[in-house]
């Protein structure tokens, strides 16, 4: 198994781009979050998908939207970006919890680290 | 929405002593604390959690305790190795299908040999 995966690793963007970040969840796991990293901060929850679904936002503009595809992965956009946009973005994926399990635990990917130039 | 503080930002302790990391939480429907370990370049890892139920939880080195009336939780590592050195985060989140996790600002923990 190898957890979850995360593409690319690195990207460098300028300010006004759109960017597409990717996450594949652990196996088993049907439910995928994404977060948000400043240098030297904890990570900020942007949003969760579940059956294809936004099902809670975090306080993000419109700017950032997300999708969820059939086999559970996921992709995060980012439209107009600012300088601000530049951190580490975090895949978290974990298991809805009406199928059992521990459904709270959730498994971080490697991230990608996006700078706006 | 859910506010979690954590201290210290900082903290050095010599190797084979104690640390101990302390966050509070706002909101009262928050019953899930997991704590995370992010070494650097690295992603979070979870190395310990505890429910509302529970006051206390302890594995190896590491233990938490809750207190769920004063809002607070704390972490603490004994015996400190130098592989203990990272950056940890406490959060807060509600048990139940919408996992909006909060985190805290994070503690980096350095264990001098």
């Amino acid at each position: 198994d190898a957890g979850v995966t995360q593409s690319p690793t690195h990207l460098i963007k300028t300010r006004g781009q759109q960017v597409t970040l990717r996450c594949s969840p652990k196996s088993g796991h049907d439910t995928v979050s994404w977060y948000q990293q400043a240098l030297g901060q904890g990570p900020q929850f942007i949003f969760q998908y579940y059956e294809e679904e936004e099902r809670q936002r975090g306080n993000f503009p419109d700017r950032f939207s997300g999708h969820q595809f059939p086999n559970y992965s996921s992709e995060l956009n980012v439209n107009a970006l600012l300088l601000g946009d530049s951190a580490l973005y975090l895949c978290a994926s974990s298991l809805e919890p009406f199928r059992g399990g521990n459904y709270n635990e959730q498994f971080f990917g490697p991230g990608t680290r996006l700078t706006v130039l | 929405g859910e506010n979690v503080e954590q201290h210290p930002s900082t903290l050095s302790v010599q190797e084979g002593d104690s640390a101990v990391i302390k966050c509070t939480y706002s909101d009262s429907a928050s019953n899930y604390f997991p704590w995370y370990k992010q070494e650097l370049g690295k992603r979070p890892q979870l190395i310990i959690d505890i429910r509302s139920n529970v006051g206390e939880k302890k594995d190896q080195r590491i233990a938490v305790t809750l207190n769920k009336t004063a809002k607070h939780f704390s972490l603490h590592i004994t015996e400190t190795q130098p592989e203990d050195s990272a950056v940890y985060f406490c959060a807060a989140m509600p048990e139940g299908g919408y996992q909006k996790v909060t985190f805290g600002t994070g503690t980096k923990l350095q264990v001098i040999p």
